[in-house]
């Protein structure tokens, strides 16, 4: 069980604008730690999507934008397009036991 | 850009140890850190711990804490990740990443698979 809980599964067909939801508690994110978002295309290695809550490393699209508030945090994804069909995980710190990095499960993306 | 290379792939005993080695170049290897985190088959990532080469001491997840040691060696700029007492769950592909709160760039991975 993941200490950040995100959906599943989201799906979306092209073009449409998709929302991946992540949430954590008073030791993570409700605590003021960043959020970061990875995406993980099939039998690749993760790979940063978004870091500080909203800042795009150089090279990622700007139809990736992502939001924290609180507890939680958010991924949004416009213009959806096939080659956006991944695992996207969001990645805390945690300032409990469980340890310094904590991830949420991830949630598939499929692009309909 | 920090680019990290890791060793191959491997096949281990239940109970036996396994170490992953983590080749960094690019960057100045003993300022940024380097953690591990490791993913099942169809499951998500898990951090096992991570360590600063310049500080040289190691924080560990709880979870893996006796059973887990990351060491690095700035001559080389390599990092490593031992997991001792392997059992079956342990099968899992292990990435090396380096930052400090968030991994800016990661391995390629390397398949560990305990199979008797």
């Amino acid at each position: 069980q993941s200490v950040l809980t995100q959906p599943p599964s989201v799906s979306g067909a092209p073009g449409q604008r998709v929302t991946i939801s992540c949430t954590g508690s008073s030791s993570n994110i409700g605590a003021g730690y960043d959020v970061h978002w990875y995406q993980q295309l099939p039998g690749t290695a993760p790979k940063l999507l978004i870091y500080g809550n909203s800042n795009r490393p150089s090279g990622v699209p700007d139809r990736f934008s992502g939001s924290k508030s609180g507890t939680s945090a958010s991924l949004a994804i416009t213009g959806l397009q096939a080659e956006d069909e991944a695992d996207y995980y969001c990645q805390s710190y945690d300032s409990s036991l469980s340890g310094f990095w904590v991830f949420g499960g991830g949630t598939k993306l499929t692009v309909l | 850009q920090v680019q990290l290379v890791q060793s191959g792939a491997e096949v281990k005993k239940p109970g036996s140890s396994v170490k992953v080695s983590c080749k960094a170049s690019g960057g100045t290897f003993s300022s940024y850190a380097i953690s591990w985190v490791r993913q099942a088959p169809g499951q998500g990532l898990e951090w096992m711990g991570g360590i600063i080469p310049i500080f040289g001491t190691a924080n560990y997840a709880q979870k893996f804490q006796g059973r887990v040691t990351i060491t690095a060696d700035e001559s080389t700029s390599t990092a490593y990740m031992e997991l001792s007492s392997l059992r079956s769950e342990d099968t899992a592909v292990y990435y090396c990443a380096n930052g400090e709160a968030v991994a800016e760039n990661w391995g390629q991975g390397t398949l560990v698979t305990v199979s008797s």
